[in-house]
Protein backbone atom coordinates (compact mmCIF):
# COMPACT_ATOMS: atom_id res chain seq x y z
CA UNK A 1 0.00 0.00 0.00
CA UNK A 2 0.94 3.97 -0.15
CA UNK A 3 3.23 5.09 2.24
CA UNK A 4 2.96 8.74 2.79
CA UNK A 5 5.35 10.73 5.48
CA UNK A 6 5.35 14.19 6.50
CA UNK A 7 8.11 16.52 8.05
CA UNK A 8 8.72 18.39 10.35
CA UNK A 9 5.87 17.07 13.15
CA UNK A 10 6.01 21.00 14.80
CA UNK A 11 6.98 24.26 13.37
CA UNK A 12 7.13 27.08 14.87
CA UNK A 13 7.24 30.43 13.38
CA UNK A 14 6.81 34.46 13.70
CA UNK A 15 3.79 35.84 12.46
CA UNK A 16 4.51 37.34 8.86
CA UNK A 17 7.03 34.63 8.19
CA UNK A 18 6.94 31.78 5.70
CA UNK A 19 5.84 28.11 6.75
CA UNK A 20 6.96 24.63 4.62
CA UNK A 21 5.69 20.95 5.31
CA UNK A 22 6.55 18.31 3.16
CA UNK A 23 5.24 14.78 2.47
CA UNK A 24 6.43 12.07 0.49
CA UNK A 25 4.87 9.32 -0.82
CA UNK A 26 5.63 5.75 -2.39
CA UNK A 27 3.04 4.36 -5.06
CA UNK A 28 3.83 6.52 -7.94
CA UNK A 29 -0.02 5.58 -9.16
CA UNK A 30 -0.96 8.35 -6.49
CA UNK A 31 -2.97 10.83 -8.44
CA UNK A 32 -4.59 13.48 -5.66
CA UNK A 33 -2.99 15.34 -3.13
CA UNK A 34 -5.10 17.03 -0.93
CA UNK A 35 -4.19 19.25 2.60
CA UNK A 36 -5.99 19.76 5.43
CA UNK A 37 -5.92 21.75 8.54
CA UNK A 38 -7.21 20.55 11.77
CA UNK A 39 -7.74 23.39 14.61
CA UNK A 40 -8.66 21.94 17.90
CA UNK A 41 -12.18 19.90 18.92
CA UNK A 42 -12.90 20.33 14.99
CA UNK A 43 -12.74 17.53 12.03
CA UNK A 44 -9.86 18.54 9.31
CA UNK A 45 -11.04 20.48 6.56
CA UNK A 46 -9.74 21.02 2.98
CA UNK A 47 -7.49 23.82 2.39
CA UNK A 48 -5.87 23.29 -1.07
CA UNK A 49 -5.49 20.43 -2.96
CA UNK A 50 -3.04 19.15 -6.19
CA UNK A 51 -4.11 16.67 -8.95
CA UNK A 52 -1.02 14.47 -10.55
CA UNK A 53 -1.07 16.36 -14.24
CA UNK A 54 -0.25 19.74 -12.38
CA UNK A 55 2.98 20.66 -10.83
CA UNK A 56 1.45 23.67 -8.24
CA UNK A 57 -1.27 25.40 -7.53
CA UNK A 58 -2.05 28.29 -5.72
CA UNK A 59 -4.46 30.23 -3.38
CA UNK A 60 -3.99 33.70 -1.87
CA UNK A 61 -1.29 33.06 0.99
CA UNK A 62 -1.50 28.98 0.51
CA UNK A 63 0.54 26.97 -2.56
CA UNK A 64 0.73 23.43 -2.78
CA UNK A 65 4.12 21.82 -5.41
CA UNK A 66 4.01 18.72 -6.38
CA UNK A 67 6.98 16.75 -8.00
CA UNK A 68 5.65 13.59 -9.47
CA UNK A 69 9.39 12.16 -9.97
CA UNK A 70 10.73 12.37 -6.57
CA UNK A 71 7.31 11.63 -5.24
CA UNK A 72 7.09 14.61 -2.89
CA UNK A 73 4.35 17.53 -2.67
CA UNK A 74 4.60 20.51 -0.17
CA UNK A 75 2.83 23.02 1.27
CA UNK A 76 3.56 26.60 1.42
CA UNK A 77 1.77 29.52 3.79
CA UNK A 78 3.19 32.62 2.90
CA UNK A 79 2.61 35.72 5.87
CA UNK A 80 2.05 33.71 8.21
CA UNK A 81 -1.35 34.49 10.86
CA UNK A 82 -1.48 33.23 14.36
CA UNK A 83 -5.25 32.13 12.51
CA UNK A 84 -3.04 29.63 11.26
CA UNK A 85 -1.87 27.55 14.14
CA UNK A 86 -3.33 24.23 13.68
CA UNK A 87 -2.56 20.62 12.76
CA UNK A 88 -1.71 20.19 8.82
CA UNK A 89 -2.63 16.88 7.61
CA UNK A 90 -1.23 16.10 3.72
CA UNK A 91 -3.18 13.02 1.86
CA UNK A 92 -2.53 10.36 -0.91
CA UNK A 93 -4.79 9.22 -3.18
CA UNK A 94 -4.67 6.51 -5.73
CA UNK A 95 -7.13 3.04 -6.31
CA UNK A 96 -9.72 4.43 -4.03
CA UNK A 97 -7.30 4.18 -1.07
CA UNK A 98 -6.92 7.14 1.04
CA UNK A 99 -3.73 7.87 3.24
CA UNK A 100 -2.89 10.90 5.79
CA UNK A 101 0.11 11.71 6.30
CA UNK A 102 0.89 11.65 10.78
CA UNK A 103 0.45 15.41 10.73
CA UNK A 104 2.10 18.68 11.82
CA UNK A 105 1.97 21.21 14.12
CA UNK A 106 2.48 24.90 13.13
CA UNK A 107 2.41 27.67 15.69
CA UNK A 108 2.33 31.03 14.55
CA UNK A 109 3.92 33.67 17.03
CA UNK A 110 2.49 36.74 17.28
CA UNK B 1 -26.56 23.66 4.86
CA UNK B 2 -25.41 22.79 8.63
CA UNK B 3 -22.61 20.32 7.35
CA UNK B 4 -21.70 16.89 8.99
CA UNK B 5 -23.63 16.22 11.72
CA UNK B 6 -22.45 13.50 14.13
CA UNK B 7 -23.72 12.31 17.70
CA UNK B 8 -23.23 11.73 20.19
CA UNK B 9 -19.62 14.15 20.52
CA UNK B 10 -18.50 12.39 23.29
CA UNK B 11 -18.88 8.71 25.01
CA UNK B 12 -17.79 7.18 27.53
CA UNK B 13 -18.32 3.80 27.95
CA UNK B 14 -16.95 0.34 30.30
CA UNK B 15 -15.16 -1.83 28.56
CA UNK B 16 -17.44 -4.42 26.64
CA UNK B 17 -20.25 -2.57 26.28
CA UNK B 18 -21.99 -1.65 22.90
CA UNK B 19 -21.19 1.73 21.22
CA UNK B 20 -23.14 3.56 18.38
CA UNK B 21 -22.22 6.23 16.70
CA UNK B 22 -23.94 8.19 14.35
CA UNK B 23 -23.62 10.30 11.32
CA UNK B 24 -25.71 12.22 9.03
CA UNK B 25 -23.93 13.38 5.42
CA UNK B 26 -24.39 16.55 3.82
CA UNK B 27 -27.33 16.07 1.79
CA UNK B 28 -26.95 15.49 -1.92
CA UNK B 29 -23.47 14.02 -0.90
CA UNK B 30 -23.38 10.84 -2.63
CA UNK B 31 -19.83 9.29 -0.57
CA UNK B 32 -19.85 8.95 3.13
CA UNK B 33 -16.44 7.99 5.31
CA UNK B 34 -15.76 6.92 8.48
CA UNK B 35 -12.14 7.43 10.01
CA UNK B 36 -10.73 7.22 13.32
CA UNK B 37 -7.86 8.96 14.74
CA UNK B 38 -5.46 8.32 16.97
CA UNK B 39 -2.06 9.64 18.42
CA UNK B 40 0.24 6.32 17.59
CA UNK B 41 -2.15 5.93 14.18
CA UNK B 42 -2.89 9.14 13.24
CA UNK B 43 -5.65 9.79 10.54
CA UNK B 44 -7.30 6.13 9.41
CA UNK B 45 -10.06 5.44 6.60
CA UNK B 46 -12.15 2.81 8.09
CA UNK B 47 -14.73 2.28 5.53
CA UNK B 48 -16.57 3.92 3.03
CA UNK B 49 -19.76 4.18 1.30
CA UNK B 50 -21.25 4.94 -2.20
CA UNK B 51 -24.92 5.65 -2.25
CA UNK B 52 -25.62 3.77 0.62
CA UNK B 53 -23.72 0.57 -0.56
CA UNK B 54 -20.22 -0.12 1.77
CA UNK B 55 -17.36 -0.12 -1.57
CA UNK B 56 -14.52 -0.72 1.05
CA UNK B 57 -14.58 -1.94 4.32
CA UNK B 58 -10.68 -2.71 4.78
CA UNK B 59 -9.72 -0.34 7.46
CA UNK B 60 -12.06 -1.86 9.69
CA UNK B 61 -9.63 -3.05 12.52
CA UNK B 62 -11.47 -6.14 13.61
CA UNK B 63 -15.25 -7.44 13.88
CA UNK B 64 -16.22 -6.03 16.46
CA UNK B 65 -16.72 -3.61 14.33
CA UNK B 66 -19.40 -2.96 11.77
CA UNK B 67 -20.89 0.13 10.01
CA UNK B 68 -24.46 0.32 8.46
CA UNK B 69 -26.09 3.30 6.19
CA UNK B 70 -29.72 2.25 5.95
CA UNK B 71 -31.22 5.48 3.95
CA UNK B 72 -28.37 8.53 2.29
CA UNK B 73 -29.62 10.62 5.27
CA UNK B 74 -28.41 8.66 8.05
CA UNK B 75 -24.99 6.29 9.03
CA UNK B 76 -23.49 4.03 12.26
CA UNK B 77 -20.70 2.81 13.17
CA UNK B 78 -20.99 -0.05 16.01
CA UNK B 79 -18.32 -1.16 18.34
CA UNK B 80 -19.46 -4.38 19.98
CA UNK B 81 -18.04 -5.15 22.31
CA UNK B 82 -15.61 -1.87 22.83
CA UNK B 83 -12.14 -2.40 24.55
CA UNK B 84 -9.92 0.42 25.85
CA UNK B 85 -7.51 0.20 22.68
CA UNK B 86 -10.95 1.88 20.85
CA UNK B 87 -10.32 4.97 22.38
CA UNK B 88 -9.84 7.51 19.63
CA UNK B 89 -11.45 10.20 17.56
CA UNK B 90 -14.32 9.13 15.03
CA UNK B 91 -14.80 11.24 12.45
CA UNK B 92 -17.69 11.06 9.34
CA UNK B 93 -17.05 12.93 6.20
CA UNK B 94 -18.81 12.95 3.27
CA UNK B 95 -18.28 13.78 -0.56
CA UNK B 96 -20.11 14.52 -3.62
CA UNK B 97 -18.06 11.94 -6.05
CA UNK B 98 -15.48 9.83 -3.95
CA UNK B 99 -12.53 9.69 -1.94
CA UNK B 100 -10.70 12.13 -4.78
CA UNK B 101 -13.20 14.98 -3.78
CA UNK B 102 -13.74 17.41 -1.23
CA UNK B 103 -14.05 14.92 1.81
CA UNK B 104 -16.35 17.43 4.19
CA UNK B 105 -15.83 16.31 8.02
CA UNK B 106 -17.79 16.25 11.11
CA UNK B 107 -16.81 17.68 14.34
CA UNK B 108 -15.92 14.20 15.61
CA UNK B 109 -16.93 11.81 18.67
CA UNK B 110 -14.65 11.52 21.09
CA UNK B 111 -15.43 7.84 22.18
CA UNK B 112 -13.34 7.04 25.71
CA UNK B 113 -13.10 3.22 26.82
CA UNK B 114 -12.64 1.89 30.23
Amino acid sequence: GENVEQHPSTLSVQEGDSAVIKCTYSDSASNYFPWYKQELGKGPQLIIDIRSNVGEKKDQRIAVTLNKTAKHFSLHITETQPEDSAVYFCAAYNFNKFYFGSGTKLNVKP
Amino acid sequence: DAGVIQSPRHEVTEMGQEVTLRCKPISGHDYLFWYRQTMMRGLELLIYFNNNVPIDDSGMPEDRFSAKMPNASFSTLKIQPSEPRDSAVYFCASSYSGLSDTQYFGPGTRLTVL
